[in-house]
């Protein structure tokens, strides 16, 4: 019954491949995250759904493209990955209703770890 | 200027021992602040919220000082257990601001 999970743990390819990496929350939350932390440990947000819709995205290569099937999932497809891709992605989720503005905790998944040859 | 800058450490201190460490935001109009708490190899977690008045959770006490931008993270009698990655994250007021996570602070307690 984990709250946040994320699929592969662990993910290894070759450079100019395509993959994906699914994200799942049972929490009832209504806004997903996707993270990139990288060699460095900086956590940078690369985008945010809510309620399927996307509300945050930064300046990510338009390799990456984010899918949300439903609130409860947040998939990201990654096209023609480079060396630079290589990092770990955490997927998060939080509750954020659109009359409040304060943020909300995020629950994060356990992250996968994205190895480019 | 990063928008939130931490001192990456290691801060290394015995056990019992009080440590401190700070954040500071370039944006005055952020409106949130978190310490979130990173295991090695593991998914950050919320340690505290950060409210204007200040806050206090056990060991754990969190300052807001707006006027210098900048939050802090006090650990009283510091445990084994608290040895981790603290994360200072920043958020601006609507639904959309970007939420920005600094790079941690890597803190080391030693028997």
């Amino acid at each position: 019954d984990t709250a946040v999970s994320q699929t592969p743990k662990y993910l290894v390819t070759q450079m100019g491949n395509d993959k994906s990496i699914k994200c799942e929350q049972n929490l009832g939350h209504d806004t997903m995250y996707w993270y990139k932390q990288d060699s460095k440990k900086f956590l940078k947000i690369m985008f945010s759904y809510n309620n399927k819709e996307l509300i945050i995205n930064e300046t990510v290569p338009n390799r990456f493209s984010p899918k949300s099937p439903d609130k409860a999932h947040l998939n990201l497809h990654i096209n023609s990955l480079e060396l630079g891709d290589s990092a770990v992605y955490f997927c998060a989720s939080s509750q954020v209703t659109a009359r409040e503005t304060t943020y909300n905790e995020q629950f994060f998944g356990p992250g996968t770890r994205l190895t480019v040859l | 200027r990063k928008e939130v800058e931490q001192d990456p450490g290691p801060f290394n201190v015995p056990e019992g021992a009080t440590v401190a460490f700070n954040c500071t935001y370039s944006n005055s109009a952020s409106q949130s602040f978190f310490w979130y708490r990173q295991d090695c190899r593991k998914e950050p977690k919320l340690l505290m919220s950060v409210y204007s008045s200040g806050n206090e959770d056990g060991r754990f006490t969190a300052q807001l000082n707006r006027a210098s931008q900048y939050i802090s993270l006090l650990i009283r009698d510091s445990k084994l257990s608290d040895s981790a990655t603290y994360l200072c994250v920043v958020k601006g007021y609507s639904s959309a601001s970007k939420i920005i996570f600094g790079s941690g602070t890597r803190l080391s307690i030693r028997p």
